[in-house]
Parts: structure tokens; C-alpha cells; sequence
């Protein structure tokens, strides 16, 4: 089964960038959805197909795949942005969605 | 609006059997491609189940044979059957919808709480 990795967390100053990685086998060839999840609260999608953003989004949040590595940007970081960021793949030959272990983001 | 609403959870016994009920508003789940996803106390996201808009259904490794994905379209709900309870299915399980096979779940329920025990 095809398996996503996440680092378990990423810490990061208000107003700097926090990078958070995905990596899977050829990940560039497959699209792949971005979700945040605060505590208590249901995900909300911030990036789908690799790159694009829900308009409810802010411009601060970007997305990149390519090779073995999907990236989530979030620029300008702010204390809102903290939670936990989670990947998400279909997995064309099992018919399965894959979500990757999850990335705790701290604002420090 | 595009609402999802999800109710059944509770507490059950190793075993046991439960359902779980998501009631769509401003869409409809026979024409979408629904899931449930779970995640277990402190821990991640995990894809359960999915039903797409022709019908087919496909389940995780770990709920194959024991649930049931099934959708009631003149009441625009899903459902997912849960037989043979363990305690790892202890979890929050949210349904979520996408609009295609591999589009993201951009409607997501506040989920409802399973959790199993003796």
C-alpha cells in the first residue's frame, strides 16, 4: 500500500516560513490535498491538487510537488496557522485514500 | 450551504455492532463521492470507507468485512454499518464529501464519537 511521511513537527517564529514536507514513491505524478486541523475542530482543505487554494484560503498558504516530495508553504506564519497540516493521496491502484501521519505546527 | 451532520456515536462493547448516520444538506450524497474517516484519541487522520457516486464502495484493510458504506438518497444520508466492534475503532469518525474520484474532501462533518469498551 502506498504510504505518505510526514515529520511529526515543524516549529517556526511569527512572520517566518514554515516548510512541511510529504513524501511518497513518484508523489510528483500523483495529486495531492492539504488539510489543517485545529484542535477539536473537523479538517479544512488548504491546498488541493498540489498547488491550488480554496478562496477562503489565504495567499500565504502554497503548495509544490514534484519527484518524491509534496511541500506545504505557509508564508508569514501566523499564531491562527498552528495545528496539525495533514496530506492526503488517491491511491489509484487500490482505490484508497492515503493521509500521511500528520505535521504538528507550534508557532513560537 | 454545503452542511454535514454526523450522529450514532456512542459507547459499545467489544463485539458489538453500531451506526452511524451523516445527514447531508445543500448537496446531494448520490451525486458526490463520500467517505468516512476516523481518527483515533491523539492520533491522525485514517480513510475508512468510500462510496462513489455510481455506487461502488471501497473499505480500508483495516474495516474490510466487518463495515458496511451505504447511502439513502430520499433522505440524503450515509451511512456506515460497524459489525464486530474492537478497541482500536475507538475514534471520532467524520464523513466528508469530494466532488470527484480524487478531488479533495472539501465538506467534512464535526464528526461523532465512537468508542469501545467493556
Amino acid at each position: 500500500s502506498y504510504v505518505l511521511t510526514q515529520p511529526p513537527s515543524v516549529s517556526v517564529a511569527p512572520g517566518k516560513t514554515a516548510r512541511i514536507t510529504c513524501g511518497g514513491n513518484n508523489i510528483g505524478s500523483k495529486s495531492v490535498h492539504w488539510y489543517h486541523q485545529k484542535p477539536g475542530q473537523a479538517p479544512i482543505v488548504v491546498i488541493y491538487y498540489g498547488s491550488d487554494r480554496p478562496s477562503d484560503i489565504p495567499e500565504r498558504f502554497s503548495g509544490s510537488n514534484s519527484g518524491n516530495t509534496a511541500t506545504l508553504t505557509i508564508s508569514r506564519v501566523e499564531a491562527g496557522d498552528e495545528g496539525d497540516f495533514y496530506c492526503q493521496v488517491w491511491d489509484s491502484s487500490s482505490d484508497h485514500w492515503v493521509f500521511g501521519g500528520g505535521t504538528k505546527l507550534t508557532v513560537l | 450551504e454545503a452542511q454535514l451532520v454526523e450522529t450514532g456515536g456512542g459507547l459499545i462493547q467489544p463485539g458489538g455492532s453500531l451506526r452511524l448516520s451523516c445527514a447531508a444538506s445543500g448537496f446531494s450524497v448520490s451525486l458526490n463521492y463520500m467517505s468516512w474517516v476516523r481518527q483515533a484519541p491523539g492520533k491522525g487522520l485514517e480513510w475508512v470507507s468510500i462510496i462513489y457516486s455510481g455506487g461502488d464502495t471501497y473499505y480500508a484493510d483495516s474495516v474490510k468485512g466487518r463495515f458496511t458504506i451505504s447511502r439513502d438518497g430520499s433522505r440524503n444520508t450515509l451511512k456506515l454499518q460497524m459489525n464486530s466492534l474492537r478497541a482500536d475503532d475507538t475514534a471520532v469518525y467524520y464523513c466528508a464529501r469530494s466532488e470527484s474520484m480524487a478531488d479533495a474532501f472539501d465538506v467534512w462533518g464535526q464528526g461523532t464519537t465512537v468508542a469501545v469498551s467493556s
